[in-house]
């Protein structure tokens, strides 16, 4: 069974920093892009990055970009997300993703929460 | 990036068809194929009903179906059921090799 899991999420003050990650189990990571997509409390989706399976190809949503940091470690099953620098408009519940191919993304995790307020 | 356009909600009966539409620009909906709806539930991830415009994943009711025209895409879902009730949104790939989403459709079943 194809399982997704993110950890590392909770509460953190405005301008500090928080790494995610993501533990994937049921088929073989390095045959796929990964991504991460959050969703605000009571807002939409917003795709937040994508990194391929060989991590030679990272893409960042504009509004994101030089604070967050998708990577990846295909041996250790997982996808990371460092965030830093972080802002009150960063609070969402943040998803990895699998992309089965033309961004259509499969599978997700449970999501993990992530809080900045002082 | 602006994020597609949806309509905020839309409700039908038990049994009827609805549709719903998601616009973007000819650089995202209306020059790729990379087009993609998600269900979900409140609490819950969202899941993947439609991909590339028109396929349905393994497991996904025939009910689902998709389309595009231009720079709209659209889902129809048939024969209505209370388990449908949902919020919905659409993607589409773009030419600056980003992901955009739509703002989302909460369907009511009336």
């Amino acid at each position: 069974e194809v399982q997704l899991v993110e950890s590392g999420g909770g509460l953190v003050k405005p301008g500090g920093s928080l790494r995610l990650s993501c533990a994937a189990s049921g088929f073989t990571l390095r045959d796929y892009m990964m991504n991460w997509v959050r969703q605000a409390p009571g807002k939409g989706l917003e795709w937040v990055a994508s990194v391929d399976s060989s991590s030679s190809s990272i893409y960042y949503a504009d509004s994101l970009k030089g604070r967050f940091t998708i990577s990846r470690d295909n041996p250790k099953n997982s996808v990371y997300l460092q965030m830093n620098s972080l802002r009150a408009e960063d609070t969402a519940i943040y998803y990895c993703a699998r992309d089965a191919g033309g961004f259509g993304f499969d599978s997700w995790g449970p999501g993990s929460l992530v809080s900045v307020s002082t | 990036q602006s994020a597609l356009t949806q309509p905020a909600s839309v409700s039908g009966s038990p049994g009827q068809s609805i549709t719903i539409s998601c616009t973007g620009t000819s650089s995202d909906v209306g020059r790729y194929n990379y087009v993609s709806w998600y269900q979900q539930y409140p609490g819950k991830a969202p899941k993947l009903v439609i991909y590339d415009v028109k396929n349905r994943p393994s497991g996904v009711s025939d009910r689902f179906s998709g389309s595009k025209s231009g720079n709209t895409a659209s889902l129809t879902i048939s024969g209505l059921q209370a388990e449908d009730e949902a919020s919905y949104y659409c993607s589409s790939y773009t030419t600056f090799s980003t992901l955009v989403f739509g703002g989302g459709t909460e369907l009511t079943v009336l």
